[in-house]
């Protein structure tokens, strides 16, 4: 069972358009909402994460949007550059626990 | 260096070949995982530890092995390796207040 349900699988934006992913989960626990960029060959790293008791947190271009009563959370890509071409994945966890992976969203920006 | 590295980057072995990957951290975390990522399936969590000489199953722990007997090393062993076990690994670390996961580089594992 999927605990974290991510769409969509790929997506592509032409560069200073708006990328946007979403994810859903079920488990009311999770306290702790991540992203985390993936470039090829590399492993996956920390761009951006968010807490239940916030709606929205923006670093940069990147926004996460957090709808605690529809358990969603997105993230927005502004002004999509070329090198924002990565994977994305979600993630969920519960503090001091194993952290719960959504299956990724290929992003492809062209310039 | 500091950081988290995983051994070897790249692996070929053969059906029913036992084999080790090897992870190390440098940051004395309290907490490391070892996901496998395949198309379509994301980051799989196979088995993790709070501690060392404490480990705890994953998602997809069949067919695999792990021991940490030092803070710093936590090595993922397949004790008898099938093709559906091709995949790319990832090791990772976590402090134990802290909620950032940092992870290897990954090791290409290939089942032929």
């Amino acid at each position: 069972q999927q605990q974290v349900k991510q769409s969509p699988q790929s997506l592509i934006v032409q560069k200073g358009g708006i990328s946007i992913i979403n994810c859903a989960y079920e488990n009311t626990a999770f306290d702790y909402f991540p992203w985390y960029q993936q470039f090829p060959g590399k492993g996956p790293a920390l761009l951006i994460a968010i807490r239940p008791d916030v709606s929205e947190k923006k670093e940069g271009r990147f926004t996460i949007s957090f709808n605690k009563s529809a358990k969603q959370f997105s993230l927005h890509i502004m002004d999509s550059q070329p090198g924002d071409s990565a994977t994305y994945f979600c993630a969920a966890s519960i503090t001091g626990n194993q952290f719960y992976f959504g299956t990724g969203t290929s992003l492809t920006v062209i310039p | 260096d500091a950081g988290i590295t995983q051994s070897p980057r790249y692996k070929i072995t053969e059906t029913g070949r036992q084999v080790t990957l090897m992870c190390h951290q440098t940051w004395s975390h309290s907490y490391m995982f070892w996901y496998r990522q395949d198309l379509g399936h994301g980051l799989r969590l196979i088995y993790y530890s709070a501690a060392a000489d404490i480990t705890d199953k994953g998602e997809v722990p069949d067919g695999y092995v792990v021991s940490r007997s030092k803070t710093e090393n936590f090595p993922l062993t397949l004790e008898s390796a099938t093709r559906s076990q091709t995949s790319v690994y990832f090791c990772a670390s976590r402090s134990g207040v802290g909620t950032e996961a940092f992870f290897g580089q990954g090791t290409r594992l290939t089942v032929v």
